[in-house]
């Protein structure tokens, strides 16, 4: 079974920019959580869809936005970029209570 | 709100055992789980304690105490691979919550 996938890898953008990320989950697996990570923070959780709803959404600002589709597949879109949002964010998918990861992309904004 | 305490690093010599400490404040929550990053990878799933007691998978053994609120990750006979980023989560079971990460301990294996 495949896991899950993360596309672009790595993206550089400048401030002001907007940038979309994608994630597949696991061919079955419903629910898609999204996570920024930046050194000492740990896992910041973005947000969570389950069918195609937000089910929840994390303590971020407005610029952060995201969607599911009819097949699982989720975006993360983030506006006008500032710099402290350079960060790996990783996307996870997850049937009951195990999360698999996706490798992740690294923003970096200049 | 849910939150999670960890020690940000930890330092071990090769064939030991290790334990990593991880203490929450949440007012109730479906289980404990644990997951291992090493540097440039993904998190990987370890372990997950729905009830109180020690879960034991190979060399790693995960324990719960609710009414201590209260885990920790144990690795026995440490490798040099075991060196990575390890993390305890939590999910509440009040609505509908998510996943919640404590920030992190860092193990360092050394020889």
């Amino acid at each position: 079974k495949a896991g899950v996938t993360q596309t672009p890898r790595y993206l550089i953008k400048t401030r002001g920019q907007q940038v979309t990320l994608s994630c597949s989950p696991i061919s079955g697996h419903r629910s898609v959580s999204w996570y920024q990570q930046t050194p000492g923070q740990g896992l910041q959780f973005l947000f969570e869809y389950f069918s195609e709803t937000q089910r929840n959404k994390g303590n971020f600002p407005g610029r952060f936005s995201g969607r599911q589709f009819s097949n699982s597949r989720s975006e993360m879109n983030v506006s006008t970029l500032e710099l402290g949002d350079s960060a790996l964010y990783l996307c996870a998918s997850s049937f009951d209570y195990e999360q698999y990861f996706g490798p992740g992309t690294r923003l970096t904004v200049t | 709100g849910q939150s999670l305490e960890q020690p940000s690093e930890v330092t071990a010599v090769e064939g030991a055992i290790v334990q990593i400490n991880c203490t929450y404040q949440t007012s109730g929550f479906y289980g404990l789980s644990w997951y291992q990053q090493h540097d440039g990878g993904a998190p990987t799933f370890l372990s997950y304690n729905a009830l109180d007691g020690l879960e034991e998978t190979g060399r790693f053994s995960s324990f719960l105490s609710r009414s201590d609120s209260y885990g920790y990750l144990l690795l026995q006979e440490l490798q040099m691979k075991d060196s990575a980023s390890y993390f305890c989560a939590v999910r509440a079971n009040s609505g509908n919550t998510p996943l919640v990460f404590g920030k992190g301990t860092r193990l360092s294996v050394i020889a």
